[in-house]
C-alpha cells in the first residue's frame, strides 16, 4: 500500500480564498483524522471519522473549517475564508481502529500558508 | 488523558543507547502509554506501546516503571536517522473521546 496521501504538498494561498486540502487514506482503514500543527500549539487533533461518519469534530476551531468524507477512500478538509493564522502543516491518519493495538498511520502533510 | 510530561530535548551519541523518560504521574488504570516520534517534514510515525509491562519491537523498548507514573523509551543503537521529536502520550483505547493528544514532545538529536 501507498500509505496516506495527501494533496496538495504545498498550498500558498491569499487571505479570503477558500482552500480545499485532500486525503487518501489506507485501504481498508475505517477511521480517519485530520491534526494540524503549528509552532505554538503543536499537535492538534481537529476531527476523525469512523466508517465515513464525523464523531468528534470538538477541534475544529470555528466554522470557517469543514470536513467531509464522502466515501472510505477520500476525505476533505475546507478552510473558507481563510485567514494567516491558518497556516499550518495538516496531517492527515488513518487506523483499522482505535483499540490499543490499532495505531494510526500519518499521511506526509500540507504545509498551508496563508498570506 | 493524563498529563505527560518530557524533556524539551537530549543528545544522543551515534551507536549508543538512547533513554527517553516520559513522567506521566496522573495516569488512570485503564490508560495505555504510546510513543510517536516525528522526523522532520514528516508525519508522525507509531513506535512503541505498553501498559505496565516492559515491552520491545524492532524499533525500541518501553520499560514502564511498577506505579506505572512514569516510562523510558529506548532506542538500543541510535542512528542519525533517529533524529527526531518522540512524543509519549497515555490514553484509553477504544474511548471515542479520547485519542491522541501530541504534548511537546523531546527533541533528540543523535550526533556522529
Amino acid at each position: 500500500d501507498a500509505g496516506v496521501i495527501q494533496s496538495p504538498r504545498h498550498e500558498v494561498t491569499e487571505m479570503g480564498q477558500e482552500v480545499t486540502l485532500r486525503c487518501k487514506p489506507i485501504s481498508g482503514h475505517d477511521y480517519l483524522f485530520w491534526y494540524r500543527q503549528t509552532m505554538m500549539r503543536g499537535l492538534e487533533l481537529l476531527i476523525y471519522f469512523n466508517n465515513n461518519v464525523p464523531i468528534d469534530d470538538s477541534g475544529m476551531p470555528e466554522d470557517r473549517f469543514s470536513a467531509k468524507m464522502p466515501n472510505a477512500s477520500f476525505s476533505t478538509l475546507k478552510i473558507q475564508p481563510s485567514e494567516p493564522r491558518d497556516s499550518a502543516v495538516y496531517f492527515c491518519a488513518s487506523s483499522s481502529g482505535i483499540q490499543v493495538s490499532y495505531e494510526q498511520y500519518f499521511g506526509p502533510g500540507t504545509r498551508l500558508t496563508v498570506t | 488523558d493524563a498529563k505527560t510530561t518530557q524533556p524539551p530535548s537530549m543528545d544522543c551519541a551515534e551507536g549508543r543507547a538512547a533513554n527517553l523518560p516520559c513522567n506521566h504521574s496522573t495516569i488512570s488504570g485503564n490508560e495505555y502509554v504510546y510513543w510517536y516520534r516525528q522526523i522532520h517534514s514528516q508525519g508522525p510515525q507509531y513506535i512503541i506501546h505498553g501498559l505496565k509491562n516492559n515491552e520491545t519491537n524492532e524499533m525500541a523498548s518501553l520499560i514502564i516503571t511498577e506505579d506505572r507514573k512514569s516510562s523510558t523509551l529506548i532506542l538500543p543503537h541510535a542512528t542519525l536517522r533517529d533524529t527526531a521529536v518522540y512524543y509519549c502520550i497515555v490514553r484509553v483505547p477504544n474511548n471515542a473521546g479520547n485519542m491522541l493528544t501530541f504534548g511537546g514532545g523531546t527533541r533528540l538529536m543523535v550526533k556522529p
